[in-house]
């Protein structure tokens, strides 16, 4: 099956500097990556997602690439606010399972 | 924006009894999936729901675990006899489409704690 690994655990970032959480995938059939947020004490809210045909996507301050090939997918937040502080999980889906396998998670924390 | 609703918040439960976690998904989703997590770890698959009937399920969903959509609104997941390695956080997840087709709305959870 699927198996999805993300770095670092943890990340600690200066306000407004970026942040880049990596994760990679095993299972080359995979062709849908969310990357979720997790608040304390909330589910994981999807915050960016990118399918398999596309290398690149934005919203706002938030971008995920995409390398097929290496099999490797990121997460870039630039200009970090205090808010950005939160677990995010990045997840692989394959097409004809119902299923999304996660990452283990990168605790960030933005300094102030 | 609409949200799932997970009760209750937290549920303590001593080994061997039976818990029932409740779920109202988003009222127009028509796939419905339990996931948990255990303290530290990763979020795990167990189970995804679609007209009626278990559409996927993972190897940790054996028979100790069981789901049911009794009414237009509610989805439950039960543990019929709880054991220790059940304490988790459970979440609920509803969709649109399918979690590839439309995005997953999650619920605060609920944490499971086995004594």
């Amino acid at each position: 099956g699927e198996n999805v690994e993300q770095h670092p655990s943890t990340l600690s970032v200066q306000e407004g500097d970026s942040a880049v959480i990596k994760c990679t995938y095993s299972d080359s059939a995979s062709n849908y990556f969310p990357w979720y947020k997790q608040e304390l004490g909330k589910g994981p809210q999807l915050i960016i997602d990118i399918r398999s045909n596309v290398g690149e996507k934005k919203d706002q301050r938030i971008a995920v690439t995409l390398n097929k090939t290496a099999k490797h997918f990121s997460l870039h937040i630039t200009e970090t606010q205090p808010e950005d502080s939160a677990v995010y999980f990045c997840a692989a889906y394959t097409f004809g399972n119902e299923k999304l396998t996660f990452g283990t998670g990168t605790r960030l924390t933005i300094i102030p | 924006e609409p949200e799932v609703t997970q009760t209750p918040s937290h549920q303590v439960t001593q080994m061997g009894q039976e818990v029932i976690l409740r779920c109202v998904p988003i009222s127009n989703h028509l796939y419905f999936y339990w996931y948990r997590q255990i303290l530290g770890q990763k979020v795990e698959f167990l189970v995804s729901f679609y007209n009626n009937e278990i559409s996927e399920k993972s190897e940790i969903f054996d028979d100790q675990f069981s789901v049911e959509r009794p009414d237009g609104s509610n989805f439950t997941l039960k543990i019929r006899s709880t054991k220790l390695e059940d304490s988790a956080m459970y979440f609920c997840a509803s969709s649109k489409q399918g979690a590839a087709n439309e995005k997953l709305f999650f619920g605060s959870g609920t944490q499971l704690s086995v004594l």
